[in-house]
C-alpha cells in the first residue's frame, strides 16, 4: 500500500520567520495531494491542496510545491504567526484514488 | 456548509462489549470514511464507503466492522472492545473520490476501554 513519510515531526519557529513540512510517497499512481491542518481539540480541516498536473499552487501565505518525479510535495508557510501553530498533517489519494493515506503529522509552534 | 457529526465526543466502556460509533454527514457525499487517530502515528484509516451497502477495509481494519445502510450514515463496530483500541476516533466524507476530494472531518470521538 502506499506509504507517506513527513518530517519533521516537530517544528518551532520565531514569528515572522518561515516554516517547511515535507512529505514523501511511494505509489507513482497518486495525483491528489492535499493538506489538513488540525488546531488543538478542533477537527483536521483542508488548507490546500494540489494536483498532479501543477508543480506549485500558493494562497496567501501558504504553498505547496509538488514533485512527481521524486515523489515529494512540500507545504511552505511565510510569515507565520501565532495562530498558526497547529498540527499539520500531508496526504494522498492512492489504491483507486477515493482512499487517501496521511503522514504521521508536523507539530509547528510559532514563538511570539 | 458540510456538517459531519458524531454520535458522541466521549465513551467508555469496559473490555468485551460491543461498541458502535456513529457518523452522520448531511451534504449528499458519495464517500466516508473511519479514522483513528493515536499520538505519533496520524490519522490512519480503518475502512472506508463509496456507495450505500459497499465498504473498503483500510489500513487497519483488525477488530473492526462498519455499515452504511443510508447514504448519509455510516457506523463503526468494535464487536469485542480491548484496550489497545482507546483512541480518538474520527469520521469524514468526500463527495466524489475520483482523483481525490477535501474530506470533512467530524468532531471525533474519544474511546476510552477500560
Amino acid at each position: 500500500g502506499e506509504n507517506v513519510e513527513q518530517h519533521p515531526s516537530t517544528l518551532s519557529v520565531q514569528e515572522g520567520d518561515s516554516a517547511v513540512i515535507k512529505c514523501t510517497y511511494s505509489d507513482s499512481a497518486s495525483n491528489y495531494f492535499p493538506w489538513y491542518k488540525q488546531e488543538l481539540g478542533k477537527r483536521p480541516q483542508l488548507i490546500i491542496d494540489i494536483r498532479s498536473n501543477v508543480g506549485e499552487k500558493k494562497d496567501q501565505r501558504i504553498a505547496v510545491t509538488l514533485n512527481k518525479t521524486a515523489k515529494h510535495f512540500s507545504l511552505h508557510i511565510t510569515e507565520t504567526q501565532p495562530e498558526d501553530s497547529a498540527v499539520y498533517f500531508c496526504a494522498t489519494n492512492s489504491g483507486g484514488y477515493q482512499k487517501v493515506t496521511f503522514g504521521t503529522g508536523t507539530k509547528l509552534q510559532v514563538i511570539p | 456548509d458540510v456538517k459531519v457529526t458524531q454520535s458522541s465526543r466521549y465513551l467508555v466502556k469496559r473490555t468485551g462489549e460491543k461498541v458502535f460509533l456513529e457518523c452522520v454527514q448531511d451534504m449528499d457525499h458519495e464517500n466516508m470514511f473511519w479514522y483513528r487517530q493515536d499520538p505519533g502515528l496520524g490519522l490512519r484509516l480503518i475502512y472506508f464507503s463509496y456507495d450505500v451497502k459497499m465498504k473498503e477495509k483500510g489500513d487497519i481494519p483488525e477488530g473492526y466492522s462498519v455499515s452504511r445502510e443510508k447514504k448519509e450514515r455510516f457506523s463503526l463496530i468494535l464487536e469485542s472492545a480491548s484496550t489497545n483500541q482507546t483512541s480518538m476516533y474520527l469520521c469524514a466524507s468526500s463527495l466524489n473520490g475520483g482523483g481525490g476530494d477535501e474530506q470533512f472531518f467530524g468532531p471525533g470521538t474519544r474511546l476510552t476501554v477500560l
